[in-house]
């Protein structure tokens, strides 16, 4: 089955910049979406079909993926987006979630 | 404004079923795919299925096969998820989202406690 791989954590100092990567086999030949989920939240998309952004996203938000990985990147990170951020990507009709990153800023 | 809305927490003991149910307002029900997630505490997200509303058509994770029925009723705007032999590990909070390119809404989850 198909697996998509992500760090269990990534620190960042307020005001640099968090990169977050998902690789799986391939992945760049598929769209890759990312989530964000903050404590007792349901996710919410911050990323989908690569490098949009939904309505509401701040711009600081970007997305790219090429080969085998995937990456989120949060410019100029604020306290606001510690959270956990996931990948996912689909294989055929499945969904397939990376196993989550945990974004400290600190 | 897009509300998926679910069912309020279920306990049930080792062996049971359990029904969640995911009410949808706002848009056309039967033009998006509903998947249902799960999350166990402390976990991360895990994919049961999709169910088309328009079709009825549904595909389930290999994990949960002959375990889960997804299905739905287009007059109520209503997803239904039913998991079935529950055991210890079924507990989690078990989310509906309305898919497209993306998992662009969610439901607010429900939990879901396995105990004897």
């Amino acid at each position: 089955s198909y697996e998509l791989t992500q760090p269990p954590s990534v620190s960042v100092s307020p005001g640099q910049t968090a990169s977050i990567s998902c690789s799986g086999d391939k992945l760049g030949d598929r769209h890759a979406c990312w989530y964000q989920q903050k404590p007792g939240q349901s996710p919410m998309v911050v990323i989908y079909q690569d490098i949009k952004r939904p309505s509401g996203i701040p711009e600081r938000f970007s997305g790219s993926n090429s080969g085998n990985t995937a990456t989120l990147t949060i410019s100029g990170t604020q306290a606001m987006d510690e959270a956990d951020y996931y990948c996912q990507a689909w294989d055929s009709s499945t969904v397939v979630f990376g196993g989550g990153t945990r974004l400290t800023v600190l | 404004q897009v509300q998926l809305v679910q069912s309020g927490a279920e306990v049930r003991k080792p062996g049971a079923s359990v029904k969640v149910s995911c009410k949808a307002s706002g848009y056309t029900f039967t033009s998006y795919d509903i998947n249902w997630v799960r999350q166990a505490t402390g976990q991360g997200l895990e994919w049961m299925g999709w169910m088309n509303p328009n079709s009825g058509n549904t595909g389930y994770a290999q994990k949960f096969q002959g375990r889960v029925t997804m299905t739905r009723n287009t007059s109520i705007s209503t997803a239904y998820m039913e998991l079935s032999s529950l055991r210890s590990e079924d507990t989690a909070v078990y989310y509906c989202a309305r898919f497209k390119h993306a998992a662009d809404y969610w439901g607010q989850g429900t939990l879901v406690t396995v105990s004897s």
